[in-house]
């Protein structure tokens, strides 16, 4: 069964303070792994999507990663306006759907 | 201007009841989805329409009807409404197959 695991669900950082958020992935043949950011009350808007292993993709403090079990968030040097939710998914290749299964979800917090 | 648009954003309701949640897109896209965001804000797929076809339906209730008149809009129908029908509903379109997924505000739903 496609699966995505993000972990941890919270994560608190003081400004300036750089970490990484976990996105493991079980998927029959993987189309694509997509970020999303999703502030309170919102729907998720798009960050990045990676398609293979090794490829890594860049938007301003954010950093995409992709291995072929899980793929990373870092974020370099937060400041406040990087809180929010961030959701990964993935799409499968087979059948074409364009369907998406998404993580929990890691709640950043950057205080100031 | 809004590329997914879906109204009403608030819906508060009683138990028993039939409502309707409109989504429209001006992306131009041909493939339009419902999700469903629970209380843990864990996002699932409820139904996918390609140009009005229906190529999704995630073993959702019958109560749960949508309807797509055309490729621009996709509206939700939900009869005898319950209480754990309780969630955000969120609109989004894509191209088939979906390499990138775009994602309305969203439509808190509350049953009482």
């Amino acid at each position: 069964e496609d699966q995505v695991t993000q972990s941890p669900e919270a994560l608190r950082l003081q400004e300036g303070e750089s970490s990484s958020l976990n996105c493991s992935y079980t998927v029959s043949g993987l189309r694509g792994l997509f970020w999303y950011r999703q502030d309170p009350g919102k729907g998720p808007e798009f960050l990045f999507t990676l398609y293979s292993a090794g490829e890594e993709k860049e938007k301003e403090r954010l950093k995409a990663t992709l291995t072929k079990k899980e793929s990373f968030l870092h974020i370099t040097a937060p400041k406040p306006e990087d809180s929010a939710t961030y959701l990964c998914a993935v799409q499968a290749r087979s059948g074409n759907t364009g369907k998406l299964i998404f993580g929990q979800g890691t709640t950043l917090q950057v205080k100031p | 201007d809004t590329a997914v648009s879906q109204t009403p954003k608030y819906l508060v309701t009683q138990m028993g009841n039939d409502k309707s949640i409109k989504c429209e897109q001006n992306l131009g896209h041909d493939t339009m989805y419902w999700y469903k965001q629970d209380s843990k804000k864990f996002l699932k797929i409820m139904f996918s329409y390609n140009n009005k076809e229906l190529i999704i339906n995630e073993t959702v209730p019958n109560r749960f009807s949508p309807k797509s008149p055309d490729k621009a809009h996709l509206n939700l129908h939900i009869n005898s409404l319950e209480l754990g029908d309780s969630a955000v509903y969120f609109c989004a379109s894509s191209w088939r197959g979906g390499n990138t997924i775009y994602f309305g505000e969203g439509s808190w739903l509350t049953v009482v």
